[in-house]
């Protein structure tokens, strides 16, 4: 089945502690990015990547890293969670062949609670 | 800048009537428009797009959405509307020479009483 995976559903950790979310699609996709879900906000891009070692910031980068070592593979880290992070998080993916356009594949989410 | 906004934090529709949920956009050149739902505890999952063509796109579940160039407005539509349409629903928009950026909009909870 086509899908994004992300890991974990559900996190509460303490402020500074480094954490990893991770995200993997089997689809093949250059597309991968990350998005974080606030209420009355909608979805804000955190970081963004065409392929295997490109990324850029998206709209919030702020306080975040990500690495793109492998196609399927877009982690997202944060060096020392703040209790402003707390949030929805989604990673997406979505092919990038030329001339077509497509929509985004959405993982199921992870809700991060730093206290 | 890119921008979309969804003017209306919630909609409320009888069961069989047609709903629309509304979404205008701002972008710089032609834009592709696409139309996410988002049931509870899920990601979002992609409903339908507008790249260019007819005016009037069909999507998934039954629900379609009309591109008006003029209005700068991209409506999603559904003749008849079912309890288990109630959801969360994004418009989004992405320029067609702003690479891969992709705006959503804040959401528009859709709420179908029986």
């Amino acid at each position: 089945e086509a899908q994004v995976t992300q890991n974990p559903r559900y996190l509460i950790t303490v402020t500074g502690k480094k954490l990893t979310v991770t995200c993997s699609q089997n689809m093949n996709h250059e597309y991968m990015s990350w998005y974080r879900q606030d209420p009355g906000l909608g979805l804000r891009q955190i970081y963004y990547s065409m392929n295997v070692e490109v990324t850029d910031k998206g709209d919030v980068p702020e306080g975040y890293k990500v690495s793109r070592k492998e196609k399927r593979n877009f982690p997202l880290i944060l060096e020392s969670p703040s209790p402003n992070q707390t949030s929805l998080y989604f990673c997406a993916s979505s092919s990038a062949q030329a001339p077509q356009v497509y929509g985004y594949t959405f993982g199921s989410g992870t809700r991060l609670t730093v206290v | 800048a890119q921008s979309v906004a969804q003017p209306e934090d919630q909609v409320n529709v009888a069961e069989g009537n047609p709903l629309t949920v509304k979404c205008t956009y701002s972008v710089s050149g032609n834009p592709y428009l696409f139309w996410y739902v988002q049931y509870p505890n899920r990601g979002l999952q992609f409903l339908l797009k507008y790249i260019t063509g007819d005016n009037l796109v069909k999507g998934s579940y039954g629900f379609e959405a009309e591109f008006n160039k003029s209005q700068t407005s991209f409506h999603l539509k559904k003749p008849s509307a079912l309890v288990s349409d109630s959801a969360l629903y994004f418009c989004a928009v992405r320029a067609e020479t702003g690479g891969f950026k992709t705006i959503f909009g804040a959401g528009t909870r859709l709420f179908v009483k029986a």
